[in-house]
C-alpha cells in the first residue's frame, strides 16, 4: 500500500521569505512522486515529478522539490514566495493510481 | 487542447434526486479517473478507466454511486439517490497510461463539479 503524510496543513509566510512544504511517503513498490498545486475553485495542476534519476526535480514557478529515499521524504521548496503563490499543495505518491496528501495551504502575506 | 473539461461546474440538488456529473477527457488520453474532494477525507479515489474500462472501482462509496464510459471522449459519474454526505467537489482527471512496465501516471485535472446536496 502507499500512503502519503503532509504534515502541516497550513504554512504561513511573507512574500519574499523562504518556504519549505513537507511531504513524507510510504511505498512498498517503485517511487513516484508529485507535487500539485490547487488555486481557489480550480482544479489541480501538476507543478513536478520525480520518476527516477537526479533526486532534486525543478518545476513551474520556481518551485523544487528533493527526493530523500533514507528518509522518505518528497519536500517542496521555494527560495522566495510570493503572493500569487497562495494555494493548497499537494503531494501524491503512486504510478497507475495516484494516492494524495490532505493538502497544506500556503498563505503568502505581504 | 481545451483541456480536462467537466459539467456541470455547480450543482444544487435536493436530497434523493439523481446527480449526473460528465466529464470529457483530454483527446489521445487512454484513462480516466474519477475522485472526490472533501474536507474531511481530502481527495478521495473513486474509480478508473483504462481503454474505456472500468479497472479499479473500489473507491466508489455504495451501490448509490456509479460511472460510466461509453466511448474514449465521455464519461459520467451518476448518484442515484443523493444524500447531504455525498456534498463535495468531484474532479475528473486523464493521463497517457502507458503499458504494464510503462511507469508513472500523469494525470491533467478537469477545474471540478461542486455537488451540493440540500
Amino acid at each position: 500500500a502507499q500512503s502519503v503524510t503532509q504534515l502541516d496543513s497550513q504554512v504561513p509566510v511573507f512574500e519574499e521569505a523562504p518556504v519549505e512544504l513537507r511531504c513524507n511517503y510510504s511505498s512498498s513498490v517503485s517511487v513516484y512522486l508529485f507535487w500539485y498545486v490547487q488555486y481557489p475553485n480550480q482544479g489541480l495542476q501538476l507543478l513536478l515529478k520525480y520518476l527516477s534519476g537526479s533526486t532534486l526535480v525543478k518545476g513551474i514557478n520556481g518551485f523544487e522539490a528533493e527526493f530523500n529515499k533514507s528518509q522518505t521524504s518528497f519536500h517542496l521548496r521555494k527560495p522566495s514566495v510570493h503572493i500569487s503563490d497562495t494555494a493548497e499543495y499537494f503531494c501524491a505518491v503512486g504510478a497507475k493510481k495516484l494516492v494524495f496528501g490532505t493538502g497544506t495551504r500556503l498563505l503568502v502575506s505581504p | 487542447d481545451a483541456g480536462v473539461i467537466q459539467s456541470p461546474r455547480h450543482e444544487v440538488t435536493e436530497m434523493g434526486q439523481e446527480v449526473t456529473l460528465r466529464c470529457k477527457p483530454i483527446s489521445g488520453h487512454n484513462s480516466l479517473f474519477w475522485y472526490r474532494q472533501t474536507m474531511m477525507r481530502g481527495l478521495e479515489l473513486l474509480i478508473y478507466f483504462n481503454n474505456n474500462v472500468p479497472i479499479d472501482d473500489s473507491g466508489m462509496p455504495e451501490d448509490r454511486f456509479s460511472a460510466k464510459m461509453p466511448n474514449a471522449s465521455f464519461s459520467t459519474l451518476k448518484i442515484q439517490p443523493s444524500e447531504p454526505r455525498d456534498s463535495a467537489v468531484y474532479f475528473c482527471a486523464s493521463s497517457l497510461m502507458l503499458g504494464a512496465a510503462g511507469g508513472a501516471n500523469v494525470l491533467t485535472f478537469g477545474a471540478g463539479s461542486r455537488l451540493t446536496v440540500l
